[in-house]
């Protein structure tokens, strides 16, 4: 069974840029959360997706956007980039969000703004 | 507000010492507790789930612990190898926010 899968892997963008990142979560899981990862933050939570809704959503800018799709792959939007956004963005897909479902996650997208 | 606290920050042993790392939270209104592995500028690795109602659950040379009440949870790795070098880190899902809240981790290093 395929993994959580990514694209790109990595990413340079200049302040002020807009990106797109992309997550296909296992297939079957309809479950598809959002967290950015910093040396000095750690882990922060960004939003979750079920069944192309947006579920829950953290404590960012609405500079940071999601959506998903039917086939419950989603992607993140970032707009007018900041040093700040530099991180690994990482994604999590799960069944669904009971106190059994393991979350899987990705290899992430490491994303950095010059 | 939920917190999620690992002990200690980093950990160095030599090959074959058991070991244990701790993760401490602050409410234990809590769903399940997940220990993952992080390899350097990788994704995280899921190694075991423990859910609210369960006092522990075992992988191999792995074990992890929840003591609810108290807000603890342990991972033991037995017989440790260098391949298990990695950062380890708790999240504790709440429901409160319907959302996996981290611990800063804790980096391993195993020494041949």
């Amino acid at each position: 069974k395929a993994g959580v899968t990514q694209t790109p892997r990595y990413l340079i963008k200049t302040r002020g840029q807009q990106v797109t990142l992309s997550c296909s979560p296992i297939s079957g899981h309809r479950s598809v959360s959002w967290y950015q990862q910093t040396p000095g933050q750690g882990l922060q939570f960004l939003f979750e997706y079920f069944s192309e809704t947006q579920r829950n959503k953290g404590n960012f800018p609405g500079r940071f956007s999601g959506r998903q799709f039917s086939n419950s792959r989603s992607e993140m939007n970032v707009s007018t980039l900041e040093l700040g956004d530099s991180a690994l963005y990482l994604c999590a897909s799960s069944v669904d969000r009971t106190e059994t479902d393991t979350q899987y996650f990705g290899p992430g997208t490491r994303l950095t703004v010059l | 507000k939920q917190e999620v606290t690992q002990i200690p920050a980093a950990l160095s042993v030599p090959e074959g010492e058991n070991l244990v790392l701790n993760c401490s939270f602050t409410d234990s209104a809590i769903y399940n507790l997940q220990w993952f592995r992080q390899d350097p500028g990788k994704g995280l690795t899921s190694l075991l789930l423990i859910q609210s109602s369960q006092r522990e659950q075992t992988s191999g040379r792995l074990n992890a612990s929840l003591d609810k009440s108290s807000g603890r949870s342990t991972l033991y790795i037995a017989a440790s190898q260098p391949g298990d070098s990695a950062t380890y880190l708790c999240a504790v899902w709440s429901p409160k926010g319907g959302k996996l809240i981290f611990g800063q981790g804790t980096e391993l290093s195993v020494k041949p």
